[in-house]
């Protein structure tokens, strides 16, 4: 079983419309969640953070952790043609490392 | 804003080359580590470091690696023999404490290309 799983395909949302990305993850014992953005050839840029149960919102950007069906969630709001990057779910582990998932690539289109 | 730096950008060897990567992370943080992202892939970590010594390795980091803080700034990653297949990005990131509600922060990346 994969450590953390992204499995929906690309997602293209009009613009201002809500962009919803789904995660999974196996270590029922992870504490800390993150959301990161990546563009193209480019580092994975921190867009949320969440470590209970419930829902952060930052933003246009709202993360949602449940760690009873061990799932992570991030909407974003009023979607904008600049949100078009893929979003990396990832969970710390072990001593402190960072498993990611393969991503969810967004397009926004205007 | 203070940021993770690494050089070079783009970092072109042949196989069996040495190659050593360069990381400067933000000043006031404690914790170090490399990860790496082959193209089309997710990224996977390699291994972090505090207080000077590896703290965690993936398996992935085999005895072909090796990571040295050779001053108080720099850290450094080292391939000795490099592979084909260790093409691929390499990030560097940095927090400042151990604690689960810590956040890394990742540099720009160095990509490898190993011909």
């Amino acid at each position: 079983q994969k450590e953390v799983e992204q499995n929906s395909g690309p997602l293209s949302v009009p613009e201002g419309a809500i962009a919803s990305l789904n995660c999974t993850y196996s270590d029922r014992g992870s504490q800390s969640f993150f959301w990161y953005r990546q563009y193209s050839g480019k580092s994975p840029e921190l867009i949320m953070s969440i470590y209970s149960n419930g829902d952060k919102e930052d933003g246009r950007f709202t993360a949602q952790l449940n760690k009873a069906s061990q799932y992570v969630s991030l909407l974003i709001r009023d979607s904008q043609p600049s949100d078009s990057a893929t979003y990396l779910c990832a969970v710390k582990s072990g001593n402190n490392r960072l498993a990611f998932g393969k991503g969810n690539q967004v397009v926004v289109i205007p | 804003e203070p940021e993770v730096t690494q050089t070079p950008s783009h970092q072109v060897t042949q196989m069996g080359q040495e190659v050593i990567l360069r990381c400067v992370p933000i000043s006031n943080h404690l914790y170090f580590y490399w990860y790496r992202q082959i193209l089309g892939q997710k990224v996977e970590f390699l291994v972090s470091f505090y207080n000077n010594e590896i703290s965690e390795k993936s398996e992935i980091f085999d005895d072909q690696f090796s990571v040295e803080r050779p001053d108080g700034s720099n850290f450094t990653l080292k391939i000795r023999s490099t592979k084909l297949e260790d093409s691929a990005m390499y990030f560097c990131a940095s927090s400042e404490r151990r604690a689960d509600t810590d956040t890394q922060y990742f540099g720009p990346g160095t990509r490898l290309t190993v011909l």
